[in-house]
């Protein structure tokens, strides 16, 4: 089967760093992806990761490790703006669907 | 990065009425296409796969006599949900991806209220 965790809130102080986990057993393995999703609108892309290691862009770096099925997106200097869901999804083999986890509600404190 | 754009970006119908969604795909082209709906405070469920020129591969649970999706174009993608229920009241999600690329982009979504 398909199945995809991360937490389901997290809460941070603005400034701060915070790291959100998703953790994935999946049929077929096609790169994981991290979408941020403020209320009432649609995913944007943040990041892709198909190797190992960590991919860094501006504040949000995400990580890789296939062979334990793990990824995480660290989000840096954490700012008022960043409060949204953040969806990890990994693209299966051979449909190329983007299988969703159920998403991280992160609220950002002043 | 690319730009996928829905129309419309809200609709109130009655039930039993017809819904028609457009998602096109305004400076690439895509091959293909998904459908996806999302109820409030959980994530993204697929609801299909549109493949310009084929007919669309739906999910496990999703009736395709319902949601009927067109992808006439490699830029346009339709889903109209047909015979609309209270039920059928969603936000409606399409996204498209670039053929060279890796990443699927998303239209802003169609918030459906059946009435």
């Amino acid at each position: 089967g398909q199945n995809i965790d991360q937490p389901t809130e997290m809460t941070a102080t603005e400034g701060a760093i915070v790291q959100i986990n998703c953790t994935y057993q999946t049929s077929g393995f096609n790169g994981l992806f991290w979408y941020q999703q403020h209320a009432g609108e649609a995913p944007t892309f943040l990041s892709y990761n198909v190797l190992d290691g960590l991919e860094e862009k501006g504040r949000f770096s995400s990580f890789l490790s296939r062979s334990k099925g793990y990824s995480y997106l660290l989000l840096k200097e954490l700012q008022m703006k960043d409060s949204a869901s953040y969806l990890c999804a990994v693209r299966d083999i051979p449909t190329d669907k983007l299988i969703f986890g159920t998403g991280t509600r992160l609220q950002v404190f002043p | 990065g690319a730009v996928v754009s829905q129309h419309p970006s809200r609709v109130i119908c009655k039930s039993g009425t017809s819904v028609k969604i457009e998602c096109r795909s305004l400076d690439f082209q895509a091959t293909t296409m998904f459908w996806y709906r999302q109820f409030p405070k959980q994530s993204l469920m697929l609801m299909a796969t549109s493949n310009e020129g084929s007919k669309a591969t739906y999910e496990q649970g999703v009736e395709k006599d319902k949601f009927l999706i067109n992808h006439a174009s490699l830029t346009l993608s339709t889903l109209t949900v047909t015979s609309a229920h209270p039920e059928d009241s969603s936000f409606y999600i399409c996204s498209a991806r670039d053929g060279g690329a890796e990443t699927q982009y998303f239209g802003p979504g169609t918030r459906l209220l059946v009435l």
